[in-house]
């Protein structure tokens, strides 16, 4: 499974875009990218999922350079409830166990 | 369509007992996943369960071990209770051909004391 490394924080203001980048320099040709969002006493919530280039959906863009090295989740015009927990993970198909590193705690100021 | 339902949704047991957490996954899901997530912490993989067999561990002791159901449901049991077993333990769903990620439930918040 790829190793994943990501910011331990960030700060930013309401109505701002909020880029979170994720380095998984091994990771393997079947492995996606995926986002989850945590907030405190809740399960992890999907926001998206990528193979390569870009993936956009109605709360979220990933974008995935060609080397799939990296990858950076986009929030468009964050708001206080955007305050969070974001995870990154890499793997493959449902078989596999999802391992989950210490995410970015991304900190919405008014 | 109910998503993961996990139940109780808090507990509070004393060192040395055994607990059941029970998970129900969400419908067309096969696969069911157990994580312990520390306060301040990611969560951390237990097992997964699928077709009522345990398919993958972690590095979790034999005090933790799990059982799933016909109906795709699923138990996490822990015996011997420790005071670092007091976690939010998630149940995460899934099917074996899915591509969209894993579906949380919102946890059992269990306290040992």
């Amino acid at each position: 499974l790829a190793k994943t490394t990501q910011p331990i924080s960030m700060d930013s203001y309401e109505g701002q875009e909020v880029n979170i980048t994720c380095s998984h320099n091994n990771i393997a040709t079947n492995d996606y990218i995926t986002w989850y969002q945590q907030f405190p006493s809740q399960g992890p919530r999907f926001i998206i999922q990528g193979y390569k280039t870009k993936v956009t959906n109605e709360v979220a863009s990933l974008f995935i350079p060609a080397d799939r090295k990296s990858s950076t989740l986009s929030l468009p015009r964050v708001s206080l409830s955007d305050t969070a927990v974001y995870y990154c993970l890499v793997g493959d198909t449902a078989w596999d166990k999802i391992i989950f590193g210490k995410g970015t705690r991304l900190h919405i100021l008014p | 369509d109910a998503g993961v339902t996990q139940s109780p949704t808090h507990l509070i047991k004393t060192r040395g007992q055994q607990v059941t957490l029970r998970c129900s996954p969400k419908s067309g899901h096969d696969t069911v996943s157990w994580y312990q997530q520390a306060l301040g912490q990611g969560p951390q993989f237990i097992f997964q369960y699928y077709e009522e067999e345990e398919r993958q561990r972690g590095n979790f002791p034999d005090r933790f071990s799990g059982h799933q159901f016909p109906n795709y449901s699923s138990e996490l049991n822990v015996n011997a209770l420790l005071l670092g077993d007091s976690a939010l333990y998630l149940c995460a769903s899934s099917s074996l051909q899915g591509r969209y990620g894993y579906t949380f439930g919102s946890g059992t918040r269990l306290t040992v004391v």
